[in-house]
């Protein structure tokens, strides 16, 4: 079955950059593209990026471009996040999920399996 | 950016009764050339990743209960849960992927009256 396994919870500085990894098994992992998300203490869901592992192309909102990364490892299924200049603010779990569909030429960003997340707190 | 307005904020509903959530998106989310909307709806329990319910707007995953549906087209969609389930107690949000960035609802909390 599709898994999604992230890495352990984080505590970070201001100003500090951070690196989660997700990885993947039960798939072909170069068959889909990852989608992270976002989710603050309590509150709703904020899309942070993706990237097609096949190629390597990566997608991100204008409001986290420069701050945020998005890579993976083909040769151990594993994608990272690394977000950087980091706020308290952007103390939130962090989910990488699989997009649903990518069969065709293009890929449907609705999200199938999801990580159990991240939990990174930033804290001086 | 296409921002998603879900109501209510939270409702609460007898077992066994229908809850119905609603979700706008803030221009048409309807793409003509296949006739597909891009509006997917999850369920997120407390602490717990969310999980996929219904994808094209009205399509069950692979597995979700019957009791849930989706319905509507363009701006307006509403997800129902019939027959109202203790394990239904729930998170939901509606996302639109028609377009970058990736917008959700703000969530309606679902609890057991």
């Amino acid at each position: 079955q599709v898994q999604l396994v992230q890495s352990g919870p984080e505590v970070k500085k201001p100003g500090a950059s951070v690196k989660v990894s997700c990885k993947a098994s039960g798939y072909t992992f170069t068959n889909y593209d990852i989608t992270w998300v976002r989710q603050a203490p309590g509150q709703g869901l904020e899309w942070m990026g993706w990237i097609n592992p096949y190629n390597g192309n990566t997608k991100y909102p204008q409001n986290l471009q420069g701050r945020v990364t998005v890579t993976t490892d083909t040769t151990t299924t594993t994608a990272y996040m690394e977000l950087g200049s980091l706020r308290s603010d952007d103390t939130a779990v962090y989910y990488c999920a699989r997009n649903r569909d990518c069969s065709s030429a293009i890929c449907y960003r609705d999200l199938d399996s999801w990580g159990q997340g991240t939990l990174v707190t930033v804290s001086s | 950016d296409i921002v998603m307005t879900q109501s209510p904020d939270s409702l609460a509903v007898s077992l066994g009764e229908r809850a119905t959530i609603d979700c706008k998106a803030s221009q048409s989310i309807l793409y003509s050339s296949n006739n597909r909307n891009y509006l997917a709806w999850y369920q997120q329990k407390p602490g717990q990743p969310p999980q996929l319910l219904i994808y094209w707007a009205s399509t069950r995953e692979s597995g979700v209960p019957d009791r849930f549906s989706g319905s509507g087209s363009g701006t307006d969609f509403t997800l129902t849960i019939s027959n109202l389930q203790a394990e239904d107690v729930a998170v939901y949000y509606c996302q639109q992927y028609y377009t970058t960035p990736l917008t959700f609802g703000g969530g309606t909390k679902v609890e057991i009256k």
